[in-house]
């Protein structure tokens, strides 16, 4: 069965400091990998995807970056955080071409 | 862009009574997924439905995908506590690597 991980779990990190995010999913290959932000009131939005190794779309200009330097692994990135970064970030998985995703458990990130 | 808005925003009912949420948009979707969201957890699909006019059950939870794949409704019969989450409807476009467009959800509670 696949699972994906996410970590650390919650975050507290004082405005201009950079950030790391990381996912993992296992018992699956070559899955698309997302990143999403969820805000109080906003639902989800979309924040980058990625469909192999060092392909990455953005799908709005911001403070943030994603690399995915393996298969399985997905990390979000900061250089300087802002205040407006805090929130909830989700990442999920798909089988290419599938339109079900599947979530892992989140990391909550409060910017100070 | 893609729009789906949520209706209503939040419904507090008793256990037992039956209920019905919404899931609109001027745009077409390839598919639409349903999630259910726990407070500081990540979502979990619940049904995914692709065919205009489809309906699936899920034990207590009918989903419907209106004729012209624009919107979806979600019946809950005989509601219970364990029902209480945040309900998300996700449209899919065209092609399996772009992320979902998500609603903002329905805040659902269930009193016993």
């Amino acid at each position: 069965s696949q699972t994906i991980h996410q970590w650390p779990a919650t975050l507290v990190q004082p405005v201009g400091s950079p950030l790391s995010l990381e996912c993992t999913v296992e018992g699956t290959s070559n899955p698309n990998l997302y990143w999403y932000r969820q805000a109080a009131g906003r639902g989800l939005q979309l924040l980058f995807y990625s469909v192999g190794i060092g392909q990455i779309s953005s799908e709005v200009p911001q403070n943030l970056s994603a690399s995915r330097p393996q298969d399985r692994q997905f990390i979000l990135s900061s250089k300087k955080l802002l205040l407006s970064d805090s929130g909830f970030y989700l990442c999920a998985w798909s089988r290419p071409a599938a339109h079900e995703q599947y979530f892992g458990p989140g990391t909550r990130l409060t910017v100070t | 862009t893609q729009l789906l808005e949520q209706s209503p925003q939040f419904l507090s009912i008793q256990e037992g009574e039956n209920l019905t949420v919404y899931c609109n948009s001027s745009s077409v979707f390839s598919s639409l997924q349903w999630y259910r969201q726990e407070p500081g957890e990540g979502p979990v699909l619940l049904v995914t439905v692709v065919t205009g006019g489809e309906v699936k059950k899920l034990k207590r939870l009918t989903f419907q995908f209106g004729d012209a794949r624009k919107d979806s409704s979600l019946h809950i019969t005989a509601a219970q506590p364990g029902d209480t989450g945040l309900y998300l409807c996700a449209g899919a476009g065209g092609g399996g690597a772009d992320g979902l467009t998500f609603g903002k959800g329905t805040h659902l509670i269930i009193q016993p």
